[in-house]
């Protein structure tokens, strides 16, 4: 079975630009998460959905928004690109019920430039 | 808030050394323990977890036991490897299928 998927894998923007992030969890995963991960930091929790409704918001600024879809992919959306939103954006993906184990994809490193 | 921190790094050690790498937390209630993994260019890959106190989790030579008294789940290795170098994240569950992350420990093993 296929993984926790995530696209583009690099992205190079220039600041004030608009940039969005896909997702697609694992295969009867209902529930998706992302974090930042910036350069030498762990990753900061950003949303979480379930079921195409969000669950969880982390301390990000309302630039950032998400969106849970009917097939449970995920879009993560920043407006306004600042030079602080260069890192790591992974996703992760759970079944919501039973363990709490998440599942990172290998992220798309965003560049802001 | 909750909260993970982690030894600073970063750690070089020799192949077939000991490794120990210090994880504290601080957390209201009893938290899920987690350490995850990430090799350089991919992202974070379960490594292992402990749900109450005095479990150990243990998996490909690793362990880690949570210690409530001491707030801590420190990650163990008898015998490293140079295929073991990676970051090391500590994290604990807080909720809401969020994860609380420590700032992560790079280790280097050298032959």
């Amino acid at each position: 079975d296929a993984g926790v998927t995530q696209s583009p894998t690099h992205l190079i923007k220039t600041r004030g630009q608009h940039v969005t992030l896909r997702c697609s969890p694992i295969s009867g995963h209902k529930s998706v998460s992302w974090y930042q991960q910036v350069l030498g930091q762990g990753p900061q929790f950003i949303f979480q959905y379930y079921e195409k409704e969000e669950r969880g918001r982390g301390n990000f600024p309302d630039r950032f928004s998400a969106r849970q879809f009917p097939n449970y992919s995920s879009e993560l959306n920043v407006n306004a690109l600042l030079l602080g939103d260069s890192a790591l954006y992974l996703c992760a993906s759970n079944q919501w019920t039973g363990e709490n184990i998440q599942y990172f994809g290998a992220g798309t490193r965003l560049s802001v430039l | 808030g909750n909260s993970v921190t982690q030894m600073e790094g970063p750690v070089t050690l020799s192949e077939e050394a000991f490794l120990t790498i210090n994880c504290t937390y601080t957390a209201t209630g009893y938290p899920s323990l987690f350490w995850y993994v990430q090799y350089p260019g991919e992202g974070l890959q379960l490594l292992l977890k402990a749900t109450k106190a005095d479990d150990k989790g243990s998996n490909k030579g690793f362990e880690a036991t949570y210690r409530k008294e001491t707030t801590s789940f420190h990650l163990e290795k008898g015998s490293v490897q140079v295929s073991d170098s990676a970051v090391y994240f500590c994290a604990l569950y807080q909720g809401a299928q969020k994860l609380v992350f420590g700032q992560g420990t790079r280790l280097t093993i050298n032959p």
